[in-house]
């Protein structure tokens, strides 16, 4: 069963916009992290939030974590129109196993 | 440069064979994961392994098999491949929390 449900499921925006994703779970974890997937490639990782952590940087990124909540954001800023791609949350429970949520495809129109 | 790798990229075969799909790493990883990726279901963890002859079970182990003999390899058997084993699998490695995926293999069972 998933862990992580992505929402929304599409989104698509102008350059130059802000992009936000959310990812909701269930279970307790020790990290949450977000990957980006092109189209036809593997998996990419972008950023990885632990458990003790409520925000975190990376360029234009900025994630969030509620873990009272059970639930994260991704917001991509000043989107380009190579940041489209599909975006995985995925957690961790204390190895390095990872359950994925289902992602949300991400169009930045030029 | 480190790199994990996957091979074959492309296979066809048909219902009841067995077949492998390889992967190999050279970034000297510990753990290493197979995950299966199908449309409204995100990545689904197969088999995955900390360490040579360790191996674990995951979501959707049924029909598929894997064995560690060194660091660098884990090949993904499948047993007898059924028309629901048509999917795209990907390799993973890891050793602080961050996966490193390969470019993926598309299976189709005919």
């Amino acid at each position: 069963s998933q862990q992580g449900e992505e929402d929304p499921q599409a989104l698509s925006i102008q350059e130059g916009e802000n992009a936000t994703m959310n990812c909701s779970y269930k279970t307790s974890i020790n990290n949450l992290q977000w990957y980006r997937q092109n189209s036809g490639r593997g998996l990419v990782h972008l950023i990885l939030i632990r458990s003790n952590e409520r925000e975190k940087h990376s360029g234009r990124l900025r994630v969030t974590l509620d873990t009272s909540k059970k639930s994260s954001s991704l917001l991509i800023t000043a989107s380009r129109a190579a940041d489209t791609a599909s975006y995985f949350c995925a957690t961790a429970a204390g190895t390095d196993k990872l359950i994925f949520g289902t992602g949300t495809r991400l169009q930045v129109f030029p | 440069d480190a790199e994990i790798t996957q091979s074959p990229r492309h296979k066809i075969t048909e219902t009841g064979r067995q077949v492998t799909l390889a992967c190999h790493q050279t970034w000297n990883h510990n753990n290493m994961f197979w995950y299966r990726q199908d449309l409204g279901h995100g990545l689904r963890l197969i088999h995955y392994s900390y360490g040579v002859h360790d191996t674990n079970k995951g979501e959707v182990s049924d029909g598929y098999s894997v064995s560690r003999s060194n660091t660098e390899d884990l090949p993904l058997t499948l047993e007898s491949a059924a028309s629901s084993q048509t999917s795209v699998y990907f390799c993973a490695s890891s050793d602080l929390g961050e996966q490193y995926f390969g470019p993926g293999t598309r299976l189709t069972v005919t």
